[in-house]
């Protein structure tokens, strides 16, 4: 069983470098997200997906950008890297995200990604 | 917009002591969920609450859901060190999509 799936696991990039974090699900779940973890700043999420061909933002999208052409992928484009990026990148998908729909996260195992 | 706040930051305990993690919302929200992450893992999905004043147990561990829908906690009876990990709320408000994580409460067990 995949699950979730996220290339690459490590990624070191130089300022204003670009470069795509590939989600991949196999779970045919409708809604995928993007999020970006911190020390001691939780989980926050960059841009989020509720099925093919819809996008939206999260609460920290600047700097990043999305698309969802399938329901499997879900890949999270940086086109000109900055310091501030560095983090680890989660991508997580759901059966469905809202009033009454069944909310649980499958996360992937996360990219490590270092800008210098 | 919505903020989830969650105390303490970290909490240290002793093996067999109990420990509370608290999930705070400036807004009411639709359902909560709670996920464990281990060191150096992703996060897992432990629950989910929906109802005002809704009370979970798993074993040893107990979530509850404020009767406003806008605060939760959660509380390990008698620690264990596999307890050992960070735990986070995160709360998905009446108006969208978007699940939004508290800070998370790093807990660590000394045996």
């Amino acid at each position: 069983n995949a699950g979730v799936t996220q290339t690459p696991k490590f990624q070191v990039l130089k300022t204003g470098q670009s470069m795509t974090l590939q989600c991949a699900q196999d779970m045919n779940h409708e809604y995928m997200s993007w999020y970006r973890q911190d020390p001691g700043m939780g989980l926050r999420l960059i841009h989020y997906s509720v099925g093919a061909g819809i996008t939206d933002q999260g609460e920290v999208p600047n700097g990043y950008n999305v698309s969802r052409s399938t329901t499997e992928d879900f890949p999270l484009r940086l086109l000109s890297a900055a310091p501030s990026q560095t983090s680890v990148y989660f991508c997580a998908s759901s059966y469905s995200v809202g009033v009454g729909g069944t909310g649980e996260l499958f996360f992937g195992e996360g990219s490590r990604l270092t800008v210098l | 917009g919505q903020q989830v706040m969650q105390i303490p930051q970290y909490q240290h305990v002793q093996e067999g002591e109990d420990f509370t993690t608290y999930c705070n919302s400036s807004t009411t929200l639709s359902n909560i969920q709670w996920y464990k992450q281990r060191p150096g893992g992703h996060p897992v999905f432990l629950i989910q609450l929906v109802k005002s004043g809704e009370v979970k147990k798993q074993k040893r561990l107990t979530f509850q859901f404020g009767e406003a829908k806008k605060n939760s906690s959660l509380h390990i009876t008698a620690t264990q060190t596999t307890d050992v990990g960070t735990y986070f709320c995160a709360g998905l408000s009446n108006a969208g999509n978007m699940l939004t994580f508290g800070g998370g409460t790093r807990l660590m067990v000394k045996p």
